[in-house]
């Protein structure tokens, strides 16, 4: 249980072009979805927390308006990096959790990565 | 505010021989900790994870922590190496009510045939 997927693995694309990367979870409904930029031989580091039904939480220096967010199912959120740039290639990863009763954190479940490259 | 600092970016071991990586964390309230690794070009897997109750866990592939508060730690330890524990391995640390996971900067480990 808990797979989360992503799609595409790897996308390739020219500089000024979007692209739109999926994140689901598969077997369980998950409240929060978590997408994450890993720079080579790097830490994750939390780009926006998106909660089902409303507006992405962005962290401190990510471009709301570059990586658009949208968390529009219990199963589905989408990343869309518009108007990518070289320095925009990264593998990005997305993770979702399901909240226990009491508020308490359960574990984040990670998809396998995106790779994505702009020339 | 939490935060997670692994000691060692890189760890050699021999095939066979214990597997140490440290982890220490610092949290106001407190915490789930975690051990995740990673193969090249994936994404994370969930190795163990501590929540409440017993202090020693278990988890996946043979790899066990244990939370010792006194310390603020939660070194990741494997008593035989094998080749393929060769990954990247990453703690994190999340707050009791909270909802966001900090991540250590990860530390690679190699394994020696």
């Amino acid at each position: 249980g808990a797979v989360v997927s992503q799609h595409p693995s790897r996308v390739i694309c020219k500089s000024g072009t979007s692209v739109k990367i999926e994140c689901r979870s598969l077997d369980f409904q998950a409240t929060t979805m978590f997408w994450y930029r890993q720079f080579p031989k790097q830490s994750l580091m939390l780009m926006a927390t998106s909660n089902e039904g409303s507006k992405a939480t962005y962290e401190q220096g990510v471009e709301k308006d570059k990586f658009l967010i949208n968390h529009a199912s219990l199963t589905l959120s989408t990343l869309t990096v518009t108007s990518a740039h070289p320095e925009d290639s990264s593998f990005y990863i997305c993770s979702a959790r399901v909240g226990l009763a009491g508020g308490r954190v359960d574990t984040q479940y990670f998809g396998p990565g995106t790779r994505l490259t702009v020339l | 505010a939490q935060s997670v600092t692994q000691l060692g970016s890189h760890v050699s071991v021999s095939e066979g021989a214990l597997v140490l990586l440290r982890c220490n964390y610092s949290s106001s309230v407190p915490p789930y900790l975690f051990w995740y690794v990673q193969y090249p070009n994936q994404g994370l897997q969930l190795l163990l994870k501590y929540t409440t109750g017993a202090t020693l866990v278990k988890g996946i592939n043979g790899f066990e922590a244990e939370f010792k508060k006194s310390e603020t730690s939660f070194h990741l330890t494997k008593p035989s190496a094998h080749m393929s524990d060769a990954a990247e391995y990453f703690c994190a640390v999340s707050a009791l009510a909270g909802n966001q996971f900090y991540f250590g900067t990860g530390t690679s480990l190699t394994v020696i045939p």
